[in-house]
């Protein structure tokens, strides 16, 4: 399957500052990616999809100004926490889509995730 | 209302025993996808298997397998031969082939532990 990368694995800040995070598909250029979030013992949540060349599509709830959504090549996209608090803290993942065998159906394959924790 | 359903919270499964780890959907769009995930505790989500509604066949990959029945709504995923590495928690997802951004639903998830 596809390998898509996420860096770092794991942050620790201070509330205030900004983190970035990367994803990278390593094998495939990505045009569609997804960023979500995770809580522990609880389902992915979608926070937004982001496309290659233009502006992220973000979920209702989502803050644009607080999760920059960057997809500015094929193969990266990044997403900044901005001004980050404690409730920021959280397991952030990403997917980029990926089609199956056949092309015509895809699925979407994940990075390892980033851990955060906003002291 | 959910639009992905996984009623199982918790499973437990005898080392090399199948398990059968339920999931429920619901959609207007006769065109779409089901898919399971697993996360070991490690966080990564691995790709299993795919699940189209046109398809006239059950998916399956090596010990996995996909029981599809369409008019009950249900994609529930078998592993035959547990292994102890099957520990993990699995989800099940869709994505409706009208919705634009081929955005995936994911369900609450299911906290599988294979036992020795």
């Amino acid at each position: 399957g596809a390998v898509v990368s996420q860096h770092p694995s794991r942050v620790i800040c201070k509330s205030g500052t900004s983190v970035k995070i990367e994803c990278r598909s390593l094998d495939f250029q990505a045009t569609t990616m997804f960023w979500y979030r995770q809580f522990p013992k609880q389902s992915l949540m979608l926070m937004a999809t982001s496309n290659e060349g233009s502006k992220a599509t973000y979920e209702q709830g989502v803050e644009k100004d607080k999760f920059l959504i960057n997809h500015a090549s094929l193969t990266l996209s990044t997403l900044t926490v901005t001004s980050a608090h404690p409730e920021d803290s959280s397991f952030y993942i990403c997917s980029a889509r990926y089609p199956l065998a056949g092309g015509t159906q895809e699925t979407q394959y994940f990075g390892p995730g980033t851990r955060l924790l906003v002291l | 209302a959910q639009k992905i359903t996984q009623t199982q919270p918790g499973m437990f499964v005898q080392e090399k025993e199948a398990v059968t780890l339920d999931c429920t959907y619901d959609t207007s769009d006769p065109s779409y996808g089901l898919f399971w995930y697993k996360q070991p505790s490690s966080g990564e989500m691995i790709f299993l298997i795919y699940q189209g509604s046109y398809d006239q066949q059950n998916a399956t990959e090596g010990r996995y397998s996909l029981n599809f029945q369409k008019a009950r709504k249900s994609a529930n995923l078998v592993i035959s031969a547990s292994q102890l590495g099957d520990s993990a928690m699995y989800f099940c997802a869709m994505r409706e082939n009208y919705n634009q951004g081929g955005k995936l639903i994911f369900g609450q998830g299911t906290e599988l532990s294979v036992k020795p």
